[in-house]
């Protein structure tokens, strides 16, 4: 069963970094790409960010082009996003997908990690 | 980037009864990659249908897509309690993927 566990998720200041980790089991985690995508409170999905298997290639949502990163772990079976110069509106429930096997369509979710941003 | 346009915002609906989404796109979406996904609060997405018409794992058959090019839907053929919820389109054909901003099926 594939399974996603997210974490990292705090309480930051405007301008701040934020490091989020999403932990997978149940796949053989080198073989699919993987999403992050984000629901600020009380609002709709947005997708953030994508990286391929092999890191090979990566795609940002340009609210996030220049402050976050996006990396993954092959070895340890995780997916990372560094998030630098954090903004109020970056405040929102942060989630990691796993892709299907030929398209970037986020399959399978994981239960998100809340991240807010406030001074 | 592709805009997707959800109809209607909220759709008051009974048990039983059929429930039609529809989701609009400001260009064709590349091959048809168009999803659905249903969200209820509190939990992550659940991915119901992609490719426009095909049903994912586990998603019970009165849950249905179909549309191509620029306008697609999702049918509910008939309401059952747990189908209450927002409803999400999503392309990802062409980066940036992107989401609608949802249709709420709530209970009449």
């Amino acid at each position: 069963e594939v399974h996603l566990v997210e974490s990292g998720g705090d309480l930051v200041e405007p301008g701040g970094s934020l490091r989020l980790s999403c932990a997978a089991s149940g796949f053989i985690f080198s073989d699919f790409s993987m999403n992050w995508v984000r629901q600020a409170p009380g609002k709709g999905l947005e997708w953030v960010s994508y990286i391929s298997s092999s890191s090979s290639t990566i795609y940002f949502a340009d609210s996030v082009k220049g402050r976050f990163t996006i990396s993954r772990d092959n070895a340890k079976n995780s997916l990372y996003l560094q998030m630098n110069s954090l903004r109020d509106e970056d405040t929102a429930v942060y989630y990691c997908a796993r892709t299907g096997t030929v398209t970037p369509l986020s399959v399978f979710w994981g239960q998100g990690t809340l991240v807010t941003v406030s001074s | 980037e592709i805009v997707l346009t959800q109809s209607p915002g909220t759709l008051s609906l009974s048990p039983g009864e059929r429930a039609t989404l529809s989701c609009r796109a400001s260009q064709s979406v590349s091959s048809n990659y168009l999803a659905w996904f249903q969200q209820k609060p509190g939990q992550a997405p659940r991915l119901l249908i992609y490719g426009a018409s095909g049903r994912a794992a586990g998603i019970p058959d009165r849950f249905s897509g179909s549309g191509s090019g620029t306008d697609f839907t999702l049918t509910i053929s008939r309401l059952e309690p747990e189908d209450f919820a927002v409803y999400y389109c999503h392309q990802y054909g062409s980066s940036p993927w992107t989401f609608g901003q949802g249709t709420k099926v709530e209970v009449k």
